[in-house]
């Protein structure tokens, strides 16, 4: 079982969708969530910590839910911009190396 | 504000060449600092990750190996490149939990 999985997409979606991703990690003991956006050929970038209180970016909302094991991320009012694959990470607080998802996939058309 | 740079950009090696990637982050102290790698269209995978000058920690065993001469300096070396050496390679560094990557180093191992 890999430790952080997500649904690799794609994610095909109209501008001004509504769309959820979702991701489950393995280890129990995980204490930092994030969310990273990296676009093709460059490198991630931290879009936004993940608090089990849920929290608001603008348009990005991100959940835990620590009991299930769970992570989401949700993107309201899509722009073509928001195109990139989205990785959910999980830290270890051991060695406070992150675990990264292999990412999903989005693609938000015209 | 903290900056980090990676050089080269891109390198195109022939099997069995050494390989020096060098990494330098401005604007902190003592960060915790990792090396990553990314090969094409999967997720990435923690090489090395250092707590402090001299401290490196290996997560995977390979003709990889890494070092860290000064506080804001990380290198990433081998003797000899293999073929499946080819990939993305990324810095990043901490000063918490969350991590900020440099801009990468494309190789390809022909």
């Amino acid at each position: 079982r890999k430790e952080v999985e997500q649904d690799p997409g794609p994610f095909n979606v109209p501008e001004g969708a509504t769309v959820a991703f979702n991701c489950t990690y393995s280890n129990s003991a995980s204490q930092s969530f994030f969310w990273y956006r990296q676009d093709c050929r460059k490198e991630p970038k931290l879009l936004m910590s993940v608090y089990s209180s849920g929290n608001e970016d603008g348009r990005f909302t991100a959940q835990l839910n620590r009991a299930s094991q769970y992570i989401s991320l949700l993107i309201r009012d899509s722009k073509l911009s928001d195109s990139a694959t989205y990785l959910c990470v999980v830290s270890d607080t051991g060695r406070r190396a992150l675990t990264f998802g292999s990412g999903t996939r989005l693609q938000v058309q015209p | 504000s903290q900056t980090i740079h990676q050089w080269p950009a891109t390198l195109v090696q022939p099997v069995g060449s050494p390989l020096s990637l060098e990494c330098t982050v401005e604007g902190t102290s003592n960060p915790n600092l990792y090396w990553y790698r990314q090969a094409a269209g999967r997720g990435l995978q923690l090489l090395f990750y250092s707590v402090g000058i001299g401290q490196i920690s290996s997560e995977v065993p390979q003709n990889l190996s890494a070092s860290r001469p000064q506080d804001r300096q990380f290198i990433l070396s081998s003797k000899k490149l293999l073929l499946s050496d080819s990939g993305f390679y990324l810095c990043a560094w901490s000063p918490d939990y969350e991590q900020y990557f440099g801009p990468g180093t494309r190789l390809t191992v022909t």
